[in-house]
């Protein structure tokens, strides 16, 4: 059981858009479709921004979006704002009830 | 509202054990799953595993397996997570973290999260 796959950092001027990507396999990522997405401000707890690969909780603006093809999910932000500026997490399914998570990507707002 | 409070910062030494707990409150404790996760300085989130407080079962990572001891006390509404064996890798922010009622994959609400600092 592996990390997912998270380039360490991504970055967007305000207004732009960014996509985070995270890499499993057929035996996490590509095979289910419980992939959710987790947004860290520094000294604070995790908060959902995705889950199911696509939804969106309850409060979360809609510039953020989630999607998969194949062993990749992605995490979009549109208009970039500067409170999106934060360590974002993928996490999926990865079968035999088990829970992965990405290393995480530090999103820079420029 | 829902909320979990966990309890507070933790010095141990290596070899030593540590408890964390989870108070849970605003929901029916036994209806959801609770996840534990944790967190190195600087580092990416890590899952532990998680616990059904209703029946009990738990689920260990492998990484965890055999180190790691999941509990719940339903009159109170708090969940355990007990690490044994600390070593100065173990030095972590360890949250607790609520699944939703239709599907135990992801966590909808999250602990304020416990430092546990291994140390000699």
């Amino acid at each position: 059981q592996s990390a997912l796959t998270q380039p360490p950092s991504a970055s967007g001027s305000p207004g732009q858009s960014v996509t985070i990507s995270c890499t499993g396999t057929s035996s996490d990522v590509g095979g289910y479709k419980f992939v959710s997405w987790y947004q860290q401000h520094p000294g604070e707890a995790p908060k959902l921004m995705i889950y199911e690969v696509s939804k969106r909780p309850s409060g979360v603006p809609d510039r953020f979006s989630g999607s998969k093809s194949g062993n990749t999910a992605s995490l979009t932000v549109s208009g970039l704002q500067a409170e999106d500026e934060a360590d974002y997490y993928c996490s999926s399914y990865a079968g035999r009830n088990n829970l992965v998570f990405g290393g995480g990507t530090k999103l820079t707002v420029l | 509202q829902v909320q979990l409070v966990q309890s507070g910062a933790e010095v141990k030494k290596p070899g030593a054990s540590v408890e964390v707990s989870c108070k849970a409150s605003g929901f029916t404790f036994t209806d959801y799953y609770m996840h534990w996760v944790r967190q190195a300085p600087g580092q990416g989130l890590e899952w532990m595993g998680w616990i059904n407080p209703n029946s009990g079962d738990t689920k260990y990572a492998p990484k965890f397996q055999g180190r790691v001891t999941m509990t719940r006390d339903t009159s109170i509404s708090t969940a355990y997570m007990e690490l044994s064996r600390l070593r100065s890798d173990d030095t972590a922010v360890f949250y607790c973290a609520r699944a939703p009622y239709s599907s135990n994959w992801y966590a909808v609400y999250w602990g304020q999260g416990t430092l546990v600092t291994v140390s000699s």
